[in-house]
C-alpha cells in the first residue's frame, strides 16, 4: 500500500489564483515532513519543511496530524510555479529515508 | 560548481550488459542516498549510506543492484545483467547526519536507458 497519496497528478490553475497541492501520509509515529519542487531542467530540491513553519516563495504547508494531511498551498500563484511537486515523509515505517509521494505537476496559465 | 555531481548524464545500453553510475556528493555530507525515478513516478528510495556504511536497503531492490561507497566520499551503483525494466533516471542525493529534518541535496541524476 502507497504511504504518502498525492490525489492530483495535474493540476492547472490561472495566475493570480489560489493553489493547494494537497498530500496525505500513513504512518505510525510522527514523521517530519517536506515538499520537494523539481523545475523544469532542474534537479530535485527542497521547498519547505513543516518542522521550521516556514513560508518560501510565498508557499505554507500545514500538517494536520488528525487528518494525517500536510498540504502544499499558496493564496496567489505566479507562472513561475509551474513545476513538479513532491511531498516527503522523512521515513516510512520500515525506517527508509526520505519516501516521495508520486508527485503533482502544477501548470500555472497566463 | 559544488552541489552533487553525477556521471554519466545519459547511458544507453543492451540488455545483459553492466552499468556503473557514480555519484560525488557534496563533501561534508555524510549521508548518501540512491533513488531511481521513472515516468510519472516520485524518487524510489534504493539505499542509503552513513560514511561508508551502507545502512539501508529497499527490500525490493534486486540482487542485481550494488552500491558502494569506499571511503566515505563518492559512491558507485551498478547493475548486474540489466533487464529493460531497469530503463529509469537514478537520483543521487546527499544531507547531514543530525536528526530527522535535514535537507537532502540531489544530483542532476543519471539516465538509463536499456535496449
Amino acid at each position: 500500500a502507497q504511504r504518502v497519496t498525492q490525489p492530483e497528478k495535474l493540476l492547472s490553475v490561472f495566475k493570480g489564483a489560489p493553489v493547494e497541492l494537497k498530500c496525505n501520509y500513513s504512518y505510525s509515529g510522527s514523521p517530519e515532513l517536506f515538499w520537494y519542487v523539481q523545475y523544469s531542467r532542474q534537479r530535485l530540491q527542497l521547498l519547505l519543511r513543516h518542522i521550521s513553519r516556514e513560508s518560501i516563495k510565498g508557499f505554507t504547508a500545514d500538517l494536520n496530524k488528525g487528518e494525517t494531511s500536510f498540504h502544499l498551498k499558496k493564496p496567489f500563484a505566479q507562472e513561475e510555479d509551474s513545476a513538479m511537486y513532491y511531498c516527503a515523509p522523512d521515513r516510512d515505517n520500515y525506517g527508509q529515508n526520505f519516501v516521495f509521494g508520486p508527485g503533482t505537476r502544477l501548470s500555472v496559465l497566463p | 560548481d559544488t552541489g552533487v555531481s553525477q556521471n554519466p548524464r545519459h547511458k544507453i545500453t543492451k540488455r545483459g550488459q553492466n552499468v556503473t553510475f557514480r555519484c560525488d556528493p557534496i563533501s561534508e555530507h555524510n549521508r548518501l542516498y540512491w533513488y531511481r525515478q521513472t515516468l510519472g513516478q516520485g524518487p524510489e528510495f534504493l539505499t542509503y549510506f552513513q560514511n561508508e556504511a551502507q545502512l539501508e536497503k529497499s527490500r525490493l531492490l534486486s540482487d542485481r543492484f550494488s552500491a558502494e561507497r569506499p571511503k566515505g566520499s563518492f559512491s558507485t551503483l551498478e547493475i548486474q545483467r540489466t533487464e529493460q525494466g531497469d530503463s529509469a533516471m537514478y537520483l543521487c542525493a546527499s544531507s547531514l547526519a543530525g536528526g530527522s529534518n535535514t535537507e537532502a541535496f540531489f544530483g542532476q541524476g543519471t539516465r538509463l536507458t536499456v535496449v
